[in-house]
């Protein structure tokens, strides 16, 4: 079983909609998670670290459900600009490494 | 630097050459990560450098590919007798220290065994 699983997707949707992504992880010990996005294989960049008590930036809200071992994003409103590939992130141990999940791609449609 | 700079963008490589890639991490940032990414997004972590010394390198595959990082030069990554599935996109990312671990990525570099 892989460490980060994501459902890959395509999401296709129009602009102004919402759309949520999850990722679950396999390790209960794992200590630190983020959400990366990803243009055209260009270098993944930080959208935002997800927290215990979830947490909002702009459009953008992250929850993470420890129990369940379940991380998700939430875009509402949708831009144009949104459409990417949404990596889940989640670290373990003690190496600090990234375990990244493969990805869902979104596109955003006029 | 502000950006973890990689070099080179691109580089092509026939069966059995020697492909060398290069990382500077951002100025003040003691840990260095290289990662390889394949088709479908999978990424595979390869090694970490705290400063000069290896901090984790049970993603190096045993043979063919090394690893630096040199005091005042840019770190590397090696891999010898290059084979056709060593073509990936291998990125480097860096982080201040353990406590702040987002990990920043240079734009990688593109390497094509042909």
């Amino acid at each position: 079983r892989k460490e980060v699983e994501q459902d890959p997707g395509p999401f296709n949707v129009p602009e102004g909609a919402t759309v949520a992504f999850n990722c679950t992880y396999s390790n209960s010990a794992s200590q630190s998670f983020f959400w990366y996005r990803q243009d055209c294989r260009k270098e993944p960049k930080l959208l935002m670290s997800v927290y215990s008590s979830g947490n909002e930036d702009g459009r953008f809200t992250a929850q993470l459900n420890r129990a369940s071992q379940y991380i998700s994003l939430l875009i509402r409103d949708s831009k144009l600009s949104d459409s990417a590939t949404y990596l889940c992130v989640v670290i373990f141990g003690t190496g600090n490494q990234f375990y990244f999940g493969t990805g869902t791609s979104l596109t955003v449609i006029p | 630097g502000e950006e973890v700079a990689q070099t080179p963008k691109h580089l092509v490589r026939g069966e059995g050459q020697k492909a060398k890639l290069y990382c500077a991490p951002i100025k003040g940032h003691s840990y260095v990560f290289w990662y390889q990414q394949v088709l479908k997004n999978e990424f595979k972590f390869l090694i970490s450098f705290q400063n000069e010394n290896v901090f984790d390198e049970t993603g190096m595959p045993k043979e063919r590919f090394s690893a630096k990082c040199l005091p005042n030069s840019p770190c590397s990554l090696e891999i010898q007798a290059t084979k056709l599935e060593d073509s990936a996109v291998y990125f480097c990312a860096s982080t201040r220290g353990l406590a702040e671990n987002i990990q920043y990525f240079g734009a990688g570099t593109r390497l094509s065994v042909l």
